[in-house]
């Protein structure tokens, strides 16, 4: 059964950048045909897609962040990573990562499969 | 940017209720919306997505459907482990996804 596992940092200092990264289990993240994603909630708060990545498509940012993130994929690991640059208190928040398909017909075309979500708090 | 409204913020009811949920979206996003349920200190579980369809392993009490701005999710017969937070996603017009604020349902 896939599994997505978050890991990173649980502490982060003001201006400085947050970096997250996903392990994806049992699925090649290069041959599949899959979306694979960054959504965050502050807490007591929503769900925000930040952004996410298709390992031929390319990448898809949310534009309210766009200039301060990058998402990318290691192939050898079987990973995905986010990085956010110059955080805030605004940023604290779980972060998740998720597949999710756009392929129409029969797929499950939405977010299917997510990690646990791990917590990153800004501050000094 | 897609704004998804959803209503009401709370939902109070008792077991065996039906639950009924909505989301209206700021334009068109013709079928292209998912409902997701969430727990306190657990990730979002896909329910349904095309506006009507169930994701695998979801209960047949839990049903979808709206096009275009309007959506529902009901859920029928409440059972205990169906107290948590909804949100609707729209997959029309990205980047972004967007989410709606949540409804909770709560015990009445």
């Amino acid at each position: 059964q896939l599994q997505l596992q978050e890991s990173g940092p649980g502490l982060v200092r003001p201006s400085e950048t947050l970096s997250l990264t996903c392990t994806v289990s049992t699925a090649s993240i290069s041959s599949s045909p899959y979306l694979w994603g960054w959504i965050r909630q502050p807490p007591g708060k929503g769900l925000e897609w930040i952004g996410s990545i298709h390992y031929s498509r390319g990448t898809y940012y949310n534009p309210s962040l766009q200039g301060r993130i990058t998402i990318s994929i290691d192939t050898s690991k079987n990973q995905f990573s986010l990085k956010l640059y110059s955080v805030t208190a605004a940023d604290t928040a779980v972060y998740y990562c998720a597949r999710h398909d756009d392929r129409g017909g029969n797929y499950q075309n939405a977010m299917d499969v997510w990690g646990q979500g791990t917590t990153v708090t800004v501050s000094s | 940017e897609t704004v998804l409204t959803q209503s009401p913020a709370t939902l109070s009811l008792s077991p065996g209720d039906r639950a009924t949920l909505s989301c209206r979206a700021s334009q068109s996003v013709d079928i292209y919306l998912a409902w997701y349920q969430q727990k306190p200190g657990q990730a979002p579980r896909l329910l349904i997505y095309d506006a009507s369809n169930r994701a695998t392993g979801i209960p047949a009490r839990f049903s979808g459907s709206g096009s275009g701005t309007d959506f529902t999710l009901t859920i029928n017969s409440l059972e205990p482990e169906d107290f948590a937070v909804y949100y609707c996603q729209q997959r029309k017009f990205w980047p972004p996804l967007t989410f709606g604020g949540g409804t909770k349902v709560e015990i009445k």
